[in-house]
């Protein structure tokens, strides 16, 4: 079974709009990141949660992990083309070898 | 500038040939790294585990005489795929993370290396 649920799985939203995906472990996790892919390319690290009720942002773009440490959610405001891509979620759940995990990802089209 | 280097980036080779694909730390010396396999339009599918100087650990499901994977130093992984077919065609990527830095958030995926098998 997916430990780490994604969704949508694919999002296709007109410039200007907000949007938000949603990222759900099955267990607490130590650590939470979100990245940025195009596909058959590098990841773009945005962000890394690890506090219960954590917020982060980065210009447009905000997380969240809720207090329990299970759920996440990445949201972006006024969204613009340069946005569009893969979103990617990767739970860390400690250890010593820093292992992540990845949720089935979210493909997010954004239409000018 | 890139701390984790995948070589090479484009591959193709012969269906039944082996291929090998190289993951580089930088600038800092990785005990442990990540292979990772992703299918078009599919997140990434953590594979195994590579560990400097022991045998690497694999994922379920993941064939280790299929996915060869090699540590031999603390800047090196590689991964080869034994007898590759056309099903073996895929972008593969590595991560790994340096270990003498203290926060978690520093973990570095290479540029990935695409693979077809013909």
């Amino acid at each position: 079974s997916q430990e780490l649920e994604q969704s949508p799985q694919s999002l296709i939203v007109q410039e200007g709009k907000n949007l938000t995906i949603n990222c759900t472990s099955s267990k607490t996790l130590y650590g939470l990141y979100w990245y940025k892919q195009k596909y058959g390319e590098g990841l773009i690290f945005l962000m890394m949660l690890q506090k219960g009720g954590e917020e982060k942002s980065h210009e447009k773009i905000t997380a969240k992990l809720d207090e329990k440490k299970q759920q996440s959610s990445l949201h972006i405001t006024a969204s613009q083309p340069s946005h569009a891509g893969i979103y990617l979620c990767g739970a860390d759940r400690g250890g010593s070898n820093y292992k992540l995990t990845f949720g089935k990802g979210t493909l997010l089209t954004v239409n000018p | 500038g890139a701390v984790v280097s995948q070589h090479p980036s484009r591959v193709i080779c012969k269906s039944g040939t082996s291929v090998k694909i190289e993951c580089r730390s930088l600038d800092f010396q990785a005990t442990t790294m990540f292979w990772y396999r992703q299918f078009p339009k599919q997140s990434l599918m953590l594979m195994a585990t590579s560990n400097e100087g022991s045998k690497a650990t694999y994922e379920q499901g993941v064939e280790k005489d299929k996915f060869l994977i090699n540590h031999a130093s603390l800047t090196l992984s590689t991964l080869t795929v034994t007898s590759a077919h056309p099903e073996d065609s895929s972008f593969y990527i590595c991560s790994a993370r340096d270990p003498q830095v203290e926060q978690r958030d520093t973990i570095y995926f290479g540029e990935g290396s695409w693979l077809t098998v013909v």
